[in-house]
């Protein structure tokens, strides 16, 4: 059974600081690793995904994944209120035609 | 960019009844489409995988006989829930993804909320 762990939080970060949110997985032969975002009550938005091991930057946002840990996290810089909102890691172990398996979630709280 | 559509957005019926939700990529051809169901404060669990011109494979646990899934074209795939009752309720998300494209470039609808009386 694959399984993609979160903790739920809710993680409370002040605005402008950096918002930390981790995500392990079980299965070893996974090779794509996803950040969504999600609103209540609206469907997922990706925000990165990563192959490889180490980070890869898009803009405020790093993604890091230690494949030997099976290990996946997202930093959200400069951290604005619109950034409120629950975070899903999902993890894919195949190339493609495989859906994806989500973590329950971490609930980000920016404060202003 | 690439656009999922789902019809209804928002559905309530009366249990035992039977309902239609449907998929559509609009500017890309889908060979592959996938049924995700999520239930209040839980994540999404993917359902089952909708092949275009083949039967659909669904999750462990996912009864095919009550979650009917038809992808008869490449921007179409339905999933209908036949005999609806209260626990069904929920959101069904479909995601679809270009044909020959990676997990990278999995698309999501909005998302269709039942709820069965």
């Amino acid at each position: 059974q694959k399984e993609v762990e979160q903790n739920s939080g809710p993680l409370s970060v002040p605005e402008g600081a950096i918002a930390s949110l981790n995500c392990t997985y079980s299965d070893r032969g996974s090779q794509s690793f996803f950040w969504y975002r999600q609103y209540s009550g609206k469907s997922p938005e990706l925000i990165m995904f990563i192959y490889s091991n180490g980070d890869k930057e898009d803009g405020r946002f790093t993604a890091q994944l230690n494949k030997a840990s099976q290990y996946v996290s997202l930093l959200i810089r400069d951290s604005q209120p619109s950034d409120s909102a629950t975070y899903l890691c999902a993890v894919n172990s195949g190339g493609g035609a495989d859906g994806l398996t989500f973590g329950k979630g971490t609930h980000l709280i920016i404060q202003p | 960019g690439a656009v999922v559509s789902q019809h209804p957005s928002r559905v309530i019926c009366k249990s035992g009844t039977s309902v239609k939700i449907e998929c559509r990529s609009l500017d890309f051809q889908a060979t592959t489409m996938f049924w995700y169901r999520q239930f209040p404060k839980k994540s999404l669990m993917l359902m089952a995988t909708s092949n275009e011109g083949s039967k659909a494979t669904y999750e462990q646990g996912v009864e095919k006989d009550k979650f009917l899934i038809n992808h008869a074209s490449l921007t179409l795939s339905t999933l209908t829930v036949t005999s609806a009752h209260p626990e069904d309720s929920s959101f069904y998300i479909c995601s679809a993804s270009p044909s020959g494209g990676g997990a990278d470039t999995q698309y999501f609808g909005p998302g269709t909320r039942l709820t069965v009386l």
